[in-house]
């Protein structure tokens, strides 16, 4: 199985701030990146697929890049509401794999 | 919009069969490019994937898990099943059926139902 890193574990930051999370995969995986983001109790929520591409109803202030094994994920401006953990999922090849997660806290 | 919704029991004993239904709404089970799929979470950890099945019928499982779980569809209820044999403490976890858009990202999720397996 593809193994997917993330950094960090987790983040403490200010609304306002830029926030960059990185994601590692155990070997190339093209392209096929996605990130999601999840809030305590609830489902997680598509963000970005195929590393850079926002999903439909998601805010400009999330992008994604990279391509091989790095990629990031940014937000521009955190609002309150980002204030959730993020998980990147690699679905080049099965089984697909999470990474851990990143959690960004309020400062 | 489609619509997906977990259903079962809440609580399972140890060495029992784990079963759920993910009701899809609004959209058709063999309709596009999808799969279904199951992962789950135990509390406090990652999520994980369990499987899928493909339009075509065709199931795809984790091999860590592949031994234990079965994936089906109802075409006529517009569900998909979960099955996980013999289960113990550590199939503990919320259970959560997607949408797989393309075989390749999760684009519409259920709430989850959270299973205990417990005696």
């Amino acid at each position: 199985d593809i193994q997917m890193t993330q950094s960090p574990s987790s983040l403490s930051a200010s609304v306002g701030d830029r926030v960059t999370i990185t994601c590692r995969a155990s070997q190339s995986i093209s392209r096929y990146l996605n990130w999601y983001q999840q809030k305590p109790g609830k489902a997680p929520k598509l963000l970005i697929y195929d590393a850079s591409s926002l999903h439909s109803g998601v805010p400009s202030r999330f992008s994604g890049s990279g391509s091989g094994s790095d990629f990031t994920l940014s937000i521009s401006s955190l609002r309150p509401e980002d204030f959730a953990t993020y998980y990147c999922q690699q679905s080049y090849s099965a089984p697909p794999t999470f990474g851990h997660g990143t959690k960004v806290e309020i400062k | 919009q489609v619509q997906l919704r977990e259903s079962g029991p809440g609580l399972v004993k140890p060495s029992e069969t784990l079963s759920l239904t993910c009701s899809v709404s609004a959209g058709s089970i063999r309709s596009g490019t999808y799969s279904w799929t199951w992962i789950r979470q135990p509390a406090g950890k990652a999520l994980e994937y369990i499987g899928r099945i493909y339009t075509s019928g065709e199931t795809n499982y984790n091999p860590s898990l592949k031994s234990r779980v079965s994936i089906t569809a109802d075409t006529s209820k517009n569900q998909i099943s979960l099955k996980l044999s013999s289960v113990t403490a550590a199939d503990t976890a919320v259970y959560f059926c997607a949408r797989d858009r393309d075989h390749s990202y999760m684009d519409v999720w259920g709430n989850g139902t959270t299973v205990t397996v417990s005696s």
